[in-house]
C-alpha cells in the first residue's frame, strides 16, 4: 500500500537558520508527491509538487524539495527561516493503485515547525 | 477570487443525531474531495466527486456517512447517527479538473459529538 511517513512531530528552528522537513514515502511504481502546509484556523495550502523531471522541486514562499528515488525521501527545505513559516506541515502522496487518474491522496502525519525568533 | 468555503465553522451534536456539512467548491472546479482529519494525524480521504457523480466513496468508513453533489457544485456531507468516534476536522478540497494536481482546501467543519 502506499504510505508517507514523517519521522518529526516537530521541528524547531531559529529564525535565519536553513529548515529541513523529513518525509518518507513507500509506493508501487512512480511517486507523484505533494507538501501542504497548514496555518492556524485556515486550510491546507499547497505547497509545491513532485510528478517528474527536476529532483529539486521550488515552490511557494521560498520552499523547495528534493526527491531522491534511492533514499525513498521527499524532504522540504528553506535556505532561511521566518518566524512566519512556523505551522503545520504534511507530505502526501497520490494513492495510484485505487486511483483512476484523479488525485485522491495519502497524507502524513505532519510536522509542525517551530521559527523562533 | 472566494476560495473553498465550508459551513458550520463548527458544529457541536448528540450521540445519535444527524449531521449535515457543507462544502461551497471554488466557481469551475469539477472535482470535489472530502477528508477526515483527527487530532494529531493528517487527513483521510473520504470520497471524490467527478461533477456530480461520487466516483470513489471508498473511505468513507460505514453507511451512516453519506454525500451528495447534485448539481455538481456545492456539496453535502451527512453523518446519521452520529458516535463520538466521528468527532474530527472534515475538510473539502476542490480542483478545476480530474488530473489537476494542486487541491484547494476549505478551512473545515470541526464536528464534536458528545
Amino acid at each position: 500500500a502506499q504510505s508517507v511517513a514523517q519521522p518529526e512531530d516537530q521541528v524547531n528552528v531559529a529564525e535565519g537558520n536553513p529548515l529541513t522537513v523529513k518525509c518518507t514515502y513507500s509506493v508501487s511504481g512512480n511517486p507523484y508527491l505533494f507538501w501542504y502546509v497548514q496555518y492556524p484556523n485556515r486550510g491546507l495550502q499547497f505547497l509545491l509538487k513532485y510528478i517528474t523531471g527536476d529532483n529539486l522541486v521550488k515552490g511557494s514562499y521560498g520552499f523547495e524539495a528534493e526527491f531522491n528515488k534511492s533514499q525513498t525521501s521527499f524532504h522540504l527545505k528553506k535556505p532561511s527561516a521566518l518566524v512566519s513559516d512556523s505551522a503545520l506541515y504534511f507530505c502526501a502522496v497520490r494513492d495510484v493503485i485505487d486511483s483512476g487518474g484523479y488525485n485522491k491522496l495519502i497524507f502524513g502525519a505532519g510536522t509542525r515547525l517551530a521559527v523562533h525568533p | 477570487g472566494a476560495g473553498v468555503s465550508q459551513t458550520p465553522s463548527n458544529k457541536v451534536t448528540e450521540k445519535g443525531k444527524y449531521v449535515e456539512l457543507r462544502c461551497d467548491p471554488i466557481s469551475g472546479h469539477t472535482a470535489l474531495y472530502w477528508y477526515r482529519q483527527s487530532l494529531g494525524q493528517g487527513p483521510e480521504f473520504l470520497i471524490y466527486f467527478q461533477g456530480t457523480g461520487a466516483a470513489d466513496d471508498s473511505g468513507l468508513p460505514n453507511d451512516r456517512f453519506f454525500a451528495v453533489r447534485p448539481e455538481g457544485s456545492v456539496s453535502t456531507l451527512k453523518i446519521q447517527r452520529t458516535e463520538r468516534g466521528d468527532s474530527a476536522v472534515y475538510l473539502c478540497a476542490s480542483s478545476f479538473q480530474l488530473t489537476s494536481y494542486e487541491q484547494y482546501f476549505g478551512p473545515g467543519t470541526r464536528l464534536t459529538v458528545t
